[in-house]
């Protein structure tokens, strides 16, 4: 079972160029989510969808934008790529039960490196 | 604010016992999660707790008390496969995760 598939792996990108980060699940999960992990710090969140059609912003969602037209894929652009850019990106999803969002299980994550 | 305290790093022995401690200022709580995370890979889910008190799972237990706001991941017989980082989260109000830094684990032979 593949779970979550992100891609690309790794990307280098010259400031100021745009790009998406793909983000595809096929456990059936209502919500994801899209991450940043820099060196020190926790795990930030930078946009989330809790279901096909409808995206949230989480603690640092400048410069990025999201969108959720079907259940399984859930891309990230980045509009005008940024030094500070930089990170490893993961993408999450969980299940969503009636006591709210259920444990969530990550891709294997892009790391992005903005020049 | 919101806020999850836990160790940067912290150093065992194969074989011994290492508790991996965890406090937590958030708004609201909603359950507290412990992932694993090994370099370069992503965090894989290792525990839950809602309500006080151990949950034991395997080699690894994990205790929270709510009322001090505090947690603590425990793995016993250390492998050299648990050199990992070690991630503390707690669901809030909104049911969103707020993260730990996360804590090194070094396992020496």
């Amino acid at each position: 079972t593949a779970g979550i598939t992100q891609a690309p792996t790794s990307q280098i990108l010259a400031a100021g160029r745009s790009m998406t980060l793909r983000c595809t699940q096929d456990m059936r999960h209502n919500a994801m989510y899209w991450y940043r992990q820099d060196l020190g710090l926790g795990l930030r969140l930078i946009h989330y969808s809790n279901t096909a059609g409808t995206t949230g912003k989480g603690e640092v969602p400048d410069g990025y934008s999201v969108s959720r037209a079907n259940t399984d894929d859930f891309p990230l652009t980045l509009a005008s790529a940024v030094p500070s850019q930089t990170s490893v990106y993961f993408c999450a999803s969980s299940a969503v039960t009636s006591g709210g969002a259920d444990t969530q299980y990550f891709g294997p994550g892009t790391r992005l490196t903005v020049l | 604010g919101q806020n999850i305290d836990q160790p940067t790093e912290m150093t065992a022995t194969e074989g011994a016992i290492v508790q991996i401690n965890c406090t937590y200022q958030t708004s609201g709580f909603n359950g507290l999660f412990w992932y694993q995370q090994h370099a370069g890979e992503a965090p894989t889910f290792l525990s839950y707790n809602v309500l006080d008190g151990l949950e034991e799972k395997g080699r690894f237990s994990s205790f929270l008390s709510r009322s001090k706001g505090y947690s603590y991941l425990l793995l016993k017989e250390l492998q050299m496969k648990d050199s990992a980082s070690y991630l503390c989260a707690v669901r809030d109000s909104n049911y969103q995760l707020i993260w730990g830094a996360g804590t090194k684990l070094i396992i020496k032979p």
